[in-house]
């Protein structure tokens, strides 16, 4: 089983919906918490950054972390279709290790007009 | 601010060959980080190098290697290529690796190399 689960999708939603985004893990060591948006032919680009559990928004963009579910969550207000790509969570353990980041296999989301 | 660079985007290899793939940090950045992504496994971590010196490894086989240089530009290096090497190969660079919100990870575009 890996470390960090994720629904492949595709995801499907019209325009200006609010879309919910999902990870679950094992490790009980993950502290550091991020969301990343990956367009076609992109490298990943980082939406979202949370230390330990709690809740972050920035615009339209808001992440949860449930540390006691080992659940993680990504919600979009207001969907565009410029928000159409695939969304990767990752994750890691402590301060010195920070640059192992074990990801999500991704949510490939599209956002119809 | 230039972005992290990757060459060359595109290669092509047959079994048994060895390719070199090159990555350029953002400047003033001195950890690199390599990852493998495939449909199937997703993104995984390979290694990652801090002021030349090799600081975390992923679980791959010791075909897979890298080296930073003085100026933090980074190169990796698979030998004896497989068919399941084929896949996108990211680069990630930060100030010093550390992942705290001040020192995330920047990604390349990706190198697909494809080993047929």
């Amino acid at each position: 089983q890996k470390e960090v689960e994720q629904d492949p999708g595709p995801l499907s939603v019209p325009e200006g919906a609010i879309v919910s985004l999902n990870c679950t893990y094992s490790n009980s060591a993950f502290q550091y918490f991020m969301w990343y948006r990956q367009y076609s032919r992109k490298g990943p680009e980082l939406l979202m950054y949370t230390y330990s559990s709690g809740n972050k928004e920035d615009g339209r963009f808001t992440a949860q972390v449930d540390k006691s579910s080992k659940y993680i969550s990504l919600f979009i207000r207001d969907s565009q279709p410029s928000d159409s790509a695939t969304y990767l969570c990752a994750m890691s353990a402590r301060s010195g290790t920070a640059s192992k980041l074990t990801f999500g296999t991704g949510t490939r989301l599209q956002v119809t007009l | 601010k230039a972005g992290v660079t990757q060459t060359p985007r595109y290669l092509i290899k047959t079994r048994g060959q060895q390719v070199t793939l090159s990555c350029s940090p953002i400047s003033g950045h001195r950890s690199v980080s390599w990852y493998q992504q495939t449909p199937g496994q997703g993104l995984q971590f390979l290694f990652e190098y801090f002021s030349e010196t090799q600081r975390n490894k992923g679980n791959f086989p010791g075909r897979f290697s890298g080296r930073q240089f003085s100026n933090s530009r980074s190169e990796m290096n698979v030998s004896t290529l497989e068919l399941g090497d084929s896949a996108l190969y990211l680069c990630a660079s930060s100030l010093a690796g550390q992942g705290t919100s001040t020192d995330t990870q920047y990604f390349g575009p990706g190198t697909r190399l494809t080993v047929l």
